[in-house]
């Protein structure tokens, strides 16, 4: 069972308008959700995290957004740049003494066309 | 600041070799420290992760172990690499429980 899914496999934006990476997730117990990005032939990198108390943040070009109630979140990219080409990862978290432990979606290609 | 090492890059194995990855991290003490592969077209799956030496819980059951000998060094073995091994191999370590976990550059292991 995918607790995280990210549906939209790939998602191709024109230079200089705004991308919305979308992610949804069945478990109402995860206390942090993040992004991370990724070239290829690297590891992820971190980008942006959101609280479950919270319902936005934001940092630079980048904005998460999260609906607890559809139990949905999204990241948006503005304006969106050629070098933000990548894989977007959706991660969600649950805190534990056993250490925090993400769920990954499956990922998002996005492509911002010059 | 805090630096994570993976190695090697690539590895191309036959099938029924052995497999060692390491992963070390530094400017850190007492992390978390993870292992996950990525499968061709598909999102991170957790493998392992360790909360302090010598200690290691898996997430999946599977041909692979881990092990950790120092509080900054994860380890990745199999005694006989099946081809369903195949993959590109991270390693991760976070501080603290709600931290973001970082990821090192990854192993691409191939098995012919």
């Amino acid at each position: 069972d995918q607790q995280v899914k990210q549906n939209s496999p790939s998602l191709s934006v024109q230079e200089g308008r705004i991308s919305i990476l979308n992610c949804d997730y069945t478990n109402s117990m995860f206390d942090y959700f993040l992004w991370y990005k990724k070239y290829p032939a690297e590891g992820p990198t971190f980008l942006i995290s959101i609280s479950s108390i919270k319902d936005k943040n934001e940092d630079g070009r980048f904005t998460v957004f999260l609906n607890k109630s559809a139990k949905h979140l999204s990241l948006h990219i503005v304006p969106s740049q050629p070098g933000d080409s990548a894989v977007y990862f959706c991660a969600a978290l649950i805190v534990n003494n056993a250490g925090n432990m993400l769920t990954f979606g499956g990922g998002t290609r996005l492509m911002v066309k010059p | 600041s805090q630096t994570i090492h993976q190695w090697p890059a690539t590895l191309v194995q036959p099938v029924g070799s052995p497999l060692s990855l390491e992963c070390t991290v530094e400017g850190t003490s007492n992390p978390n420290l993870y292992w996950y592969r990525q499968a061709a077209g598909r999102g991170l799956q957790l493998l392992f992760y360790s909360v302090g030496i010598g200690q290691i819980s898996s997430e999946v059951p599977q041909n692979l172990s881990a092990s950790r000998p120092q509080d900054r060094q994860f380890i990745l073995s199999s005694k006989k690499l099946l081809l369903s091994d195949s993959g590109f191999y991270l390693c991760a370590w976070s501080q603290g429980s709600s931290q973001p976990q970082h990821f090192g550059d990854g192993t691409r292991l191939s098995i012919l």
